[in-house]
């Protein structure tokens, strides 16, 4: 069965850095689109960033544009979010999500990770 | 940005009753909408997509419909396993998506 399994999470300063990763299992992580989506406490959920099934294409919401830089690692079935220059609105589960459609991006999440926690706090 | 408008936002219902939520577009997104399903503490769950495909293994006294900008999403029969936060989430416009405000139902 597919299992998206988040780490990295924890306590940042504002300004600070964090790397996120999402390791994947029971799919062929190679050939779908992959999403991190985020929720701050008590908040609603936001679209973050979406990384091609090749990693040739990213896309990201215009709130983390130049801060926050997906990536992925198809030999090791890992997805991946670079956070640099962090502010206290960054505080927010990270979830990723595999996109539903094979060798597309249709924005479909079909599966989630269980999160991780990221807080900006000084 | 396509905004969505999700209502209401929160609602309390009985075991057995039917129930719906309610989610406007801001402009036409056909049938480009899927629903989720957050219990508390844990990841959303899809549940519908494209407006009306029941995913699998989803019972099915969830269901829904709508295309353009009116939508909706019921719940037959209420039960006590239905408690959560229900998200209505377009995927016309990109980017970005949006995601509705989400709608939190309670049992009373």
């Amino acid at each position: 069965q597919v299992q998206l399994v988040e780490s990295g999470g924890g306590v940042v300063q504002p300004w600070g850095s964090l790397r996120l990763s999402c390791a994947a299992s029971g799919f062929t992580f190679s050939d779908f689109g992959m999403h991190w989506v985020r929720q701050a406490p008590g908040k609603g959920l936001e679209w973050v960033a979406v990384i091609s099934y090749d990693g040739n294409r990213k896309i990201y919401a215009d709130s983390v544009k130049g801060r926050l830089t997906i990536s992925r690692d198809n030999s090791r079935n890992t997805l991946y979010l670079e956070m640099d220059s962090l502010r206290l609105e960054d505080t927010a589960v990270y979830y990723c999500a595999k996109d539903r459609v094979r060798r597309s991006s249709w924005f479909i999440f079909d599966h989630w990770g269980q999160g991780a926690l990221v807080t900006v706090s000084s | 940005d396509i905004q969505m408008t999700q209502s209401p936002a929160s609602l309390s219902a009985s075991v057995g009753d039917r129930v719906t939520i309610t989610c406007q577009a801001s402009q036409g997104i056909s049938n480009y909408l899927n629903w989720y399903q957050q219990k508390p503490g844990k990841a959303p769950k899809l549940l519908i997509s494209g407006a009306s495909t029941l995913e699998a293994g989803v019972p099915s006294r969830f269901s829904g419909g709508g295309s353009g900008t009116d939508f909706t999403f019921t719940i037959h029969y209420l039960q006590p396993e239905d408690i959560a936060t229900y998200f209505c989430q377009q995927y016309n416009a990109l980017p970005p998506i949006t995601f509705g405000q989400g709608t939190r139902l309670e049992i009373k």
